[in-house]
């Protein structure tokens, strides 16, 4: 699996856009970006993937670049239960070894009030 | 659905006790696995099943874990005996084969602590 490089932490101010980056810059064709966060003492969620085009839910948006090296999640407005930390995951969605996913250090998003 | 369900949520024991843990799945998810998080490593796979089958438990830390799936709708983690190294959370998860494998549903963990 391509390997991911995020930023240790960042900080937001409540209520502005959080917008976080990610580098997978070998990643494979066939490799979709899976963005997960953690809230203290909980279990990780789910928050939204994608593979080329720009995707948009509920919770956030992912904006991938036209070469896919690199991605961004945005929160559009932060609030402070957004405080957690932010997982940037690179894995194919077929050939085997589905789910098992490789957890790195992510990124420690603070939102400020 | 009730999510994963795991049991329980903290532990205290001390060492060279047998160390039991439990997670329900969610119904119709094909595929379970176990993490483990602690602060000096993370988030680390131990082992994962499909279909109630071992596939891969190289992130399994020694012979003195093991886990066991008997049915679809439950699965155990084990440390004999434990030890204080072995204290961190314990997260079970799963998902289903298909467009959504890579969309894993976390419980809330079990805290354990090996005196």
């Amino acid at each position: 699996d391509a390997k991911t490089t995020q930023p240790p932490s960042m900080d937001c101010a409540e209520g502005r856009a959080a917008n976080l980056p990610c580098n997978h810059s070998t990643i494979s064709g066939n490799e979709y970006v899976y963005w997960y966060r953690q809230i203290h003492s909980q279990g990780p969620q789910y928050i939204i993937h994608g593979l080329k085009n720009n995707e948009t839910n509920e919770m956030a948006s992912l904006i991938i670049t036209e070469d896919r090296k690199s991605s961004t999640l945005i929160l559009p407005h932060a609030t402070l239960r957004d405080t957690a930390v932010y997982y940037c995951i690179v894995r194919a969605l077929y050939g085997g070894s589905q789910g098992n996913l490789i957890f790195g250090k992510g990124t420690k998003l603070s939102v400020k009030p | 659905d009730a999510g994963v369900i795991q049991s329980p949520r903290h532990e205290v024991t001390e060492m060279g006790q047998e160390v039991t843990l439990r997670c329900k799945p969610i119904s119709g998810h094909d595929y379970l696995f176990w993490y483990r998080q602690t602060m000096m490593r993370g988030l680390e796979l131990l082992i994962y099943f499909n279909n109630n089958v071992p596939i891969d438990d190289s992130g399994m830390p020694e012979d003195r874990f093991s886990a066991k799936m008997p049915n679809a709708s439950f699965s155990t983690l084990k440390i004999q005996p434990s030890e204080p190294r072995d204290s961190a959370v314990y997260f079970c998860a799963s998902t289903r084969q298909g467009s959504g494998a890579n969309v894993l549903t976390f419980g809330a963990g079990s805290r354990l602590t090996v005196l």
